[in-house]
Parts: C-alpha cells; sequence; structure tokens
C-alpha cells in the first residue's frame, strides 16, 4: 500500500522568504510523485511532477521539488515566496499510469506582508 | 481547450437522498477518477471509469456507484445519504496511454448533506 506524511499542516513565511512543505512517501515501487495546490473554494492545479526522469523538477510559478529515494521524500520549495502564493498543497504518489492518487493531508502555506 | 468540468457547482441534499454529480474530462482523455475530499482532509480514492468500466476502486460502500458514457464524461451515484457524505466531489480526467500518468482535477462538487 502507498501513503504520503506532509509534516506540519500549517506553514507560515514571511513575503521573500524561502518556502519549504514537507513530503515523505511510503511505495513498494517506484512512485510517480505530484504536488497540487488548492485555492480556497476550488479544485486542485498540477503544480510539478516525477516521473522517473530528472530528480529535480521545475513546476509552475517558481515552485521546485527534488525526488530523494534515499530519504522517500518529494519536497516542495520555493526561494522567494509571495502573497499569491497562500493556498492549500498536496502531495500525491501513484503507482503510475492508470493508478490511483494516494494523497497527503495537505499543508496549508501562510504568507506574512 | 476546456479544461475538466463538473456540475452542478453546489447541492444541498438531506439524509436518505439520492444524488448525481456529473464531470466532463478534458479534451483528449479516456479515463476518469472521483475523489471524495472531507473538510480539511486530502482526497479520497473513490473509483476510476475507462471504456464504461470501472477499473478501480477505493474504500467506499456499494451506496457510491458510477458510470462512464460513451463520449467519457462521467456521473458519480450517491444513495441513502449520509451526513458524514458531505464534502468536495473531485473529477480528475487522465489518459490511458502516453502522458497518463498525470490526473487533471475539475473545480469540484460541494455537497452538504442535511
Amino acid at each position: 500500500a502507498q501513503s504520503v506524511t506532509q509534516l506540519g499542516s500549517h506553514v507560515s513565511v514571511s513575503e521573500g522568504a524561502l518556502v519549504l512543505l514537507r513530503c515523505n512517501y511510503s511505495s513498494s515501487v517506484p512512485p510517480y510523485l505530484f504536488w497540487y495546490v488548492q485555492y480556497p473554494n476550488q479544485g486542485l492545479q498540477l503544480l510539478l511532477k516525477y516521473t522517473s526522469a530528472a530528480t529535480l523538477v521545475k513546476g509552475i510559478n517558481g515552485f521546485e521539488a527534488e525526488f530523494k529515494k534515499s530519504e522517500t521524500s518529494f519536497h516542495l520549495t520555493k526561494p522567494s515566496a509571495h502573497m499569491s502564493d497562500a493556498a492549500e498543497y498536496f502531495c500525491a504518489v501513484s503507482e503510475g499510469t492508470g493508478n490511483q492518487f494516494y494523497f497527503g493531508t495537505g499543508t496549508s502555506l501562510t504568507v506574512i506582508p | 481547450d476546456a479544461g475538466v468540468t463538473q456540475s452542478p457547482t453546489h447541492l444541498i441534499k438531506t439524509r436518505g437522498q439520492q444524488v448525481t454529480l456529473r464531470c466532463s474530462p478534458k479534451s483528449g482523455h479516456d479515463t476518469v477518477s472521483w475523489y471524495q475530499q472531507a473538510l480539511g482532509q486530502g482526497p479520497q480514492f473513490i473509483f476510476q471509469y475507462y471504456e464504461e468500466e470501472e477499473r478501480q476502486r477505493g474504500n467506499f460502500p456499494d451506496r457510491f456507484s458510477g458510470h462512464q458514457f460513451p463520449n467519457y464524461s462521467s456521473e458519480l451515484n450517491v444513495n441513502a445519504l449520509l451526513l458524514g457524505d458531505s464534502a468536495l466531489y473531485l473529477c480528475a480526467s487522465s489518459r490511458t496511454f502516453s502522458g497518463g500518468e498525470t490526473q487533471y482535477f475539475g473545480p469540484g462538487t460541494r455537497l452538504l448533506v442535511l
């Protein structure tokens, strides 16, 4: 069975500061990993994905994530937070094409002006 | 290129009633997955449809059923509604083959059961 753990249900950063959202996964096979963002009263928007190519993945809005197999982690970072980054972030894992996604419980990001 | 669309956006029902939610996938996608997102939680997988058949199912009771039409659109039906069924229901579409590892989500239908 697969699972995702997101450490820190709430993270606050100052505008312009580094954003670091943590995600650890468990998987019996090489995983596909995803980060999605959810703004209030909206669906999920794909930020970036890892599908066994480069371990450092760049996404939209300046976000990136690094797949570390030895640590079973896929942490999301952004060098400089913007007010518009305030949202809920979800990490997800799947076993591959056509398989269900397993989501973490989410991290709410607050950006302080 | 229209993304994933869902209807209705909001719905209020009472316990014991039945509800039908609808989803149209992104153009070129043939697979539809449904997820339930309770307040403050991550989405939970309900089931997935491909070629009009249920291909995978999560840990949800038989009160939850679905259908996929020849044009790949899909419905989620929930019978005998319980208060605990109140949630945001998300539809996600994908392709079965090349590039199909990514699921694209619609805006969701927010269901309130009173």
